[in-house]
């Protein structure tokens, strides 16, 4: 089954204390991204990646850390932690052409306290 | 740059009732347009889609039609039921110039009532 997975779903951790979200997906996609949906802001894109070794900043990238190592992961690390990063995450991939529609993890909650 | 704006929501409706969500957006060129779904609990997924102007895209009994001439993707259905209770995001990705990174309109939650 197609699918993009994010893990964990849920993650509770205090400020300052090193995470990683992982994302994997297995339609051989060349594009992924990560967004965070804060209620009343919509999605908000963090980082996105073109291809492997490739990475560029999104809309709202400080705080954040990814890698492109290989072209089914693309894990979002959070070095220092703090409570304006609690928000709920999404992974999502596509084909990356014009008309190619996002594919979308379930999305990790995270709490920073 | 480019940009989506979708109604604010809520919107609230009893079950059958006709539903329209609008979304205009404004970019360069004629862009791929998408509609999105976000059911509680769960990430995104793809609803519908057009790609070039006067397209309809239809899905589960929703609709919309790429009107160039209003820079419009408005969502319908004739008949909402209990189980379209969700948040919708109208999408676009800019056609030429090598970025297809999508812009996402801000979502406008929809609550069915029995």
């Amino acid at each position: 089954e197609a699918q993009v997975t994010q893990n964990p779903r849920y993650l509770i951790t205090v400020t300052g204390k090193k995470l990683t979200v992982t994302c994997s997906q297995n339609m051989n996609h060349e594009y992924m991204s990560w967004y965070r949906q804060d209620p009343g802001l919509g999605l908000r894109q963090i980082y996105y990646s073109m291809n492997v070794e490739v990475t560029d900043k999104g809309d709202v990238p400080e705080g954040y850390k990814v890698s492109r190592k290989e072209k089914r992961n693309f894990p979002l690390i959070l070095e220092s932690p703090s409570p304006n990063q609690t928000s709920l995450y999404f992974c999502a991939s596509s084909s990356g052409t014009e008309v190619s529609p996002l594919h979308f993890g379930n999305g990790t909650r995270l709490t920073v306290t | 740059g480019d940009s989506v704006t979708q109604m604010e929501g809520p919107v609230t409706l009893s079950e059958e009732a006709f539903l329209t969500i609008n979304c205009t957006y404004t970019a360069t060129g004629y862009p791929s347009l998408f509609w999105y779904v976000q059911y509680p609990g769960e990430g995104l997924q793809l609803l519908l889609k057009a790609t070039k102007a006067d397209d309809k895209g239809s899905n589960k009994g929703f609709e919309a039609t790429y009107r160039k001439e209003t820079t419009s993707f408005h969502l319908e259905k004739g008949s909402v039921q209990v189980s379209d209770s969700a948040v919708y995001f109208c999408a676009l990705t800019p056609i030429g110039g090598g970025s297809y990174i999508p812009t996402f309109g801000r979502g406008t939650s929809l609550i069915v009532h029995p």
